[in-house]
């Protein structure tokens, strides 16, 4: 009865790989999110995405990119692995119009690049 | 943009009371969320402020002062299990609407 559910939990892979992050959440909610937290915890968002709209931090590159097959799912592609790119990967969602709940985040996954 | 600022870390005594700071300077203020992390875990959310004053969950109290750029979560009869990262994040108005994270507080309580 995961609320929000990402896999895999941990991914070790080699530079210049490409992979893949899969987050579904049966919430029912809006939007959904990926967020990126360095070595010293900061949370940055990486995308924002409902059935009305992407929005990209400019600041990610283009490597990074999400896939949403429907509402519950929003897939992290990742090209060319770096490895500046290991860090924790959160999958999050949220309903527009309730923000009193705030965010869902999922259990995240540990990248790390070799 | 957005500036947040929190302290790094807090220590505290079980059963005590600590009072975390997030000071924030921003174009369009639009909301204001207080999130716990545990250590290898995912936050969760504790509370979202939008309009000045005190909001009580429990042991949780979080403030807001639009006009100061201030907000404080307050944490009651501390536990060992709070031992945890709290994260100030900060919803501006316009773009977006995604709140941008503080780099969180890391609080120890002993016993």
């Amino acid at each position: 009865d995961t609320a929000v559910s990402q896999t895999p939990k941990y991914l070790v892979t080699q530079m210049g790989n490409d992979k893949s992050i899969k987050c579904e959440q049966n919430l029912g909610h809006d939007t959904m999110y990926w967020y990126k937290q360095d070595s010293k915890k900061f949370l940055k968002i990486m995308f924002s995405y409902n059935n009305k709209e992407l929005i990209i931090n400019e600041t990610v590159p283009n490597r990074f990119s999400p896939k949403s097959p429907d509402k519950a799912h929003l897939n992290l592609h990742i090209n060319s692995l770096e490895l500046g790119d290991s860090a924790v990967y959160f999958c999050a969602s949220s309903q527009d119009d309730s923000f009193n709940y705030g965010y869902t985040f999922g259990s995240g996954t540990r990248l790390t690049v070799v | 943009g957005q500036n947040i600022d929190q302290p790094t870390e807090m220590t505290a005594t079980e059963g005590a009371i600590v009072q975390i700071n997030c000071t924030y300077q921003t174009s369009g203020f639009n909301g204001l969320f207080w999130y716990q992390q545990h250590a290898g875990e995912a936050p969760t959310f504790l509370s979202y402020n939008v309009l000045d004053g005190l909001e009580e969950k429990g042991r949780f109290s979080s403030f807001l002062s639009r006009s100061k750029g201030y907000s404080y979560l307050l944490l009651k009869e501390l536990q060992m299990k709070d031992s945890a990262s709290y994260l100030c994040a900060v919803r501006e108005e316009g773009g977006s609407y995604i709140p941008t994270f503080g780099r969180g507080t890391s609080l120890i309580v002993h016993p």
